[in-house]
This record gives C-alpha cells, sequence and structure tokens, in this order.
C-alpha cells in the first residue's frame, strides 16, 4: 500500500521556466517531507525538507509547498536548468519513526533548451 | 574521502545463490540503510539499523538479512537469491532518526539470473 505517491512519472520543461513537481500522501500523521535528486548510476542526494509545522521551505531556486489539508506537497523549481533533468522523489516520515521513510515512485524531469 | 560507498556496483548471479553487498560510510552516522529501487516503487525500506548491534526489519524485509557490528559497515546479504531481487539496492546513513536527510550510496546494480 502506497502511502506516498507521485503520479506524473515525467514532465518535460523548456529551460528557464518554472518547474512544479507534485506529491500526495495518505497518513496524515506524517510530519516531515523531503525531495531527492538522483541522476543515472548515482545515489539520491538531499534537495529540499519541510517540516509539517510550516507550509513553505524555500532554497535557492527550489521551493516546497505543503499542504496538510489536501495531503499534498509540491516542488517548484525555478528557474529550470539543464542540470535539473534528473529524477525527483518525494519523501515521508511519521513521527518516531526512526528514519524510516516512504518514498513516491519518482518523477522524469527532463529540461529542454 | 569520507562518504558512503557500496560494492560492489554491478552483480550478476544464479538463483539460489548467496550474494552479500557491502556497504561503508566514513561518517561514523548511527542510522543506516538499505533501500531496493524498483520501477513504478520508488524506493522501498528492507532493513535499518539505529547503532551497532541494533537492526530492524522495514517494508520488505523477506529474503534478506543484515548485521552490523560496526558503526560504519551495514551489509546486505540475500541468502538465497531469486529472480524477484533483481533490482537496484541503495545504502544510506544519517546522523540521526528525526528530521534529517539521509545520505546514500551510489548503489549496486544486482542481476540474478
Amino acid at each position: 500500500d502506497q502511502q506516498v505517491k507521485q503520479n506524473s512519472p515525467s514532465l518535460s520543461v523548456q529551460e528557464g521556466r518554472i518547474s512544479i513537481l507534485n506529491c500526495d500522501y495518505t497518513n496524515s500523521m506524517f510530519d516531515y517531507f523531503l525531495w531527492y535528486k538522483k541522476y543515472p548510476a548515482e545515489g539520491p542526494t538531499f534537495l529540499i525538507s519541510i517540516s509539517s509545522i510550516k507550509d513553505k521551505n524555500e532554497d535557492g531556486r527550489f521551493t516546497v509547498f505543503l499542504n496538510k489539508s489536501a495531503k499534498h506537497l509540491s516542488l517548484h523549481i525555478v528557474p529550470s536548468q539543464p542540470g535539473d533533468s534528473a529524477v525527483y522523489f518525494c519523501a515521508a516520515s511519521l513521527t518516531d519513526s526512526w528514519g524510516k521513510f516512504q518514498f513516491g515512485a519518482g518523477t522524469q524531469v527532463v529540461v529542454t533548451p | 574521502d569520507a562518504g558512503i560507498t557500496q560494492s560492489p556496483r554491478y552483480k550478476i548471479t544464479e538463483t539460489g545463490r548467496q550474494v552479500t553487498l557491502m556497504c561503508h560510510q566514513t561518517w561514523s552516522h548511527s542510522y543506516m540503510f538499505w533501500y531496493r529501487q524498483d520501477l513504478g516503487h520508488g524506493l522501498r525500506l528492507i532493513y535499518y539499523s539505529a547503532a551497532a548491534d541494533i537492526t530492524d526489519k522495514g517494508e520488505v524485509p523477506d529474503g534478506y538479512v543484515v548485521s552490523r557490528s560496526k558503526t560504519e559497515n551495514f551489509p546486505l546479504t540475500l541468502e538465497s537469491a531469486t529472480r524477484s531481487q533483481t533490482s537496484v539496492y541503495f545504502c544510506a546513513s544519517s546522523v540521526s532518526h528525526r528530521s534529517q536527510p539521509q545520505h546514500f550510496g551510489d548503489g549496486t546494480r544486482l542481476s540474478i539470473l
């Protein structure tokens, strides 16, 4: 039973435009969320996180929005750059879950010139 | 260099064989994790460890065994490999289990024929 879902397997965006990646979750007890970026033949690397006590967190070109009532988070990348072409995973964890994260299936982003 | 390394990077074996995937980290992180990545499933937690000699099951532990005699090493053993265990395996570590991103190795691609 997948509790974290990324319903868009792929996203194509033009360089310089905004990329919006979406993630939905079913467990209202999740209290910490992260986004990871993954290039081929490499491990995922941490991108940005958000706690459930916030609704927005920003780091440079990356902003994560959390809508707890809708059980939805999104990652905005502005402006998109060719180096952003990668697979993006969202992940969520429960209070006192010993760092056990539930991951979404990932969204492949392709940034075109 | 400090970091987390996995070996081997690629492995081909036959059904019924035992195979061990190695994971070594130099940060002295307490927490270590094993995930498998399969298309459509994202990353799924196999086992995790909170410290040396403390391990517990994740979401998909069947057919796997772990040990952690030293903080820096967390090997994953498939006791009798099956084709369904063909996957990419990622090891990760984190300094604590709460609100901390995990740092991933570059993965082991395992094929079971």
